[in-house]
């Protein structure tokens, strides 16, 4: 177990709607990545971000957003759903202070309709 | 830009034979490399890293794997296979380590037979 918790573990939303999604970050990390696993592909980074601040994005719209709290637990909101945002979302804890590696939770598995 | 290509999407071996999984990887920067497990409906659990030290990296659950950079090859292998090992198996690829953005390859299933 990596004491990275990720809420809720499923849930079903309606194309155009929007999502937020939630992370807990491991006790000791500050620095929380998010990543996007469709089906039966490997995951895809989306962002990143350190002291609260965005650290990086990969190849994903605007729509996606996220926030890192003083905590340094996170969310991942999404905007405008479409059928492709269907996916496992992973939520990747880590100190890039402490140099430790990234532990992931069990994921959010999203499905739009 | 770095990438990450594994070879065979599906590997099958029977239970205590070898595994060896492939995993070639681009990098413009010295890499760090990672191999992660995932069973069905769950997370990624790493299961070893290379940052840079020995290039004979020993993991979890009997697994280790070799940094070939002439090769630019991070291999996954187990001597002797269970059923257990039944998974996903990702490598993955970052210039960091600590702060990692991870780019994995597309994964290589893994099936046991008894």
């Amino acid at each position: 177990e990596t004491g990275v918790t990720q809420s809720p573990t499923h849930l079903i939303k309606t194309r155009g709607q929007q999502v937020t999604l939630r992370c807990s970050s491991q006790s000791g990390h500050n620095t929380v990545s998010w990543y996007q696993q469709a089906l039966g592909q490997g995951p895809q980074f989306i962002f990143q971000y350190y002291r609260e601040e965005e650290n990086g994005r990969g190849n994903f719209p605007p729509r996606f957003s996220g926030l890192q709290f003083p905590n340094y637990s996170s969310e991942l909101n999404v905007n405008a759903l479409e059928l492709d945002d269907s996916a496992l979302y992973l939520c990747a804890s880590s100190s890039r202070d402490g140099n430790t590696v990234a532990f992931f939770g069990q994921g959010t598995r999203l499905t739009v309709v | 830009a770095q990438s990450v290509t594994q070879l065979g999407s599906h590997v099958s071996v029977s239970e205590g034979a070898l595994v060896l999984l492939r995993c070639n990887y681009s990098s413009s920067v010295p890499p760090y490399l990672f191999w992660y497990v995932q069973y069905p409906n769950q997370g990624l659990q790493l299961l070893l890293k290379y940052t840079s030290a020995a290039t004979l990296v020993k993991g979890i659950n009997g697994f280790e794997a070799e940094f070939k950079k002439s090769e630019t090859s991070f291999h996954l292998t187990k001597p002797s296979a269970h059923m257990s090992d039944a998974a996903e198996y990702f490598c993955a690829v970052s210039e960091n380590f600590g702060n990692e953005k991870l780019t994995f390859g597309t994964g290589t299933r893994l099936t046991i037979i008894p």
